[in-house]
């Protein structure tokens, strides 16, 4: 399985941009790029998910490089809602198997 | 729509003890998966489920855990007999097909004595 690299953990400020990295060097071409986020004491969430193009929603942004060997998720105004910790995944929907592996995720702490 | 269900939320044990966790996908999800995730870490796929069938469990400590997902839809995991090191939360998730959005229960948190 393909890797991703984040940074352990990050701090903003509430009501601030948020922009967390995630390296993924070793993509391969039909990897998806895939966000999830786990508030304190309950399961995973979905946020975004991209291949080549920006992509928006109501949650966030996902910024893929041009050689897709990194990724943005861009929170546009941090809330105290979005302490969690984000997990950049990789996702190959040709593979049957489909793991969805997990690293060890951004923490984002958000100050008042 | 009503998410993922799991029961029991929490479960305490004793070291050899037997447990059970049981998990209700989304209605008309086709992949079931279970996670297992130690304090401080990211979850660790346990185990992929292709309606009733298994598509990937090679990370399932097969000599003590077991999986099963009846008639497609329902599925248990089980422990015996159990270990210290088995403390964790087991998150069940689900998605409509392999490659789609993956949805995740609240997990059951599980001490072992």
């Amino acid at each position: 399985d393909a890797k991703t690299t984040q940074p352990n953990s990050m701090e903003s400020n509430e009501e601030e941009p948020v922009h967390l990295p995630c390296n993924h060097s070793t993509i391969s071409g039909t990897d998806y790029i895939h966000w999830y986020r786990q508030l304190p004491s309950q399961g995973p969430e979905y946020v975004i998910h991209g291949l080549t193009s920006n992509v928006n929603n109501r949650m966030a942004s996902l910024a893929i490089a041009e050689d897709r060997k990194s990724s943005t998720l861009i929170l546009h105004r941090a809330t105290l809602r979005d302490a969690a910790v984000y997990y950049c995944i990789l996702r190959d929907p040709n593979n049957a198997g489909n793991m969805l592996t997990f690293g060890g995720g951004t923490r984002l702490m958000v100050k008042p | 729509e009503a998410g993922v269900a799991q029961s029991p939320r929490y479960k305490i044990i004793e070291k050899r003890q037997s447990v059970a966790f049981w998990c209700n996908p989304i209605s008309g999800h086709a992949t079931l998966y279970w996670y297992q995730q130690i304090l401080g870490q990211g979850p660790k796929l346990l185990i992929q489920f292709q309606n009733n069938g298994v598509v990937d469990d090679s990370q399932l400590p097969k000599d003590r855990f077991s999986a099963e997902r009846l008639k497609g839809v329902d599925s248990t995991l089980k422990i015996q007999p159990a270990k210290l090191e088995d403390s964790a939360v087991y998150l069940c998730a689900s998605s409509f097909r392999t490659s789609g959005v993956i949805y995740f229960g609240p997990g059951t948190r599980l001490t072992v004595l």
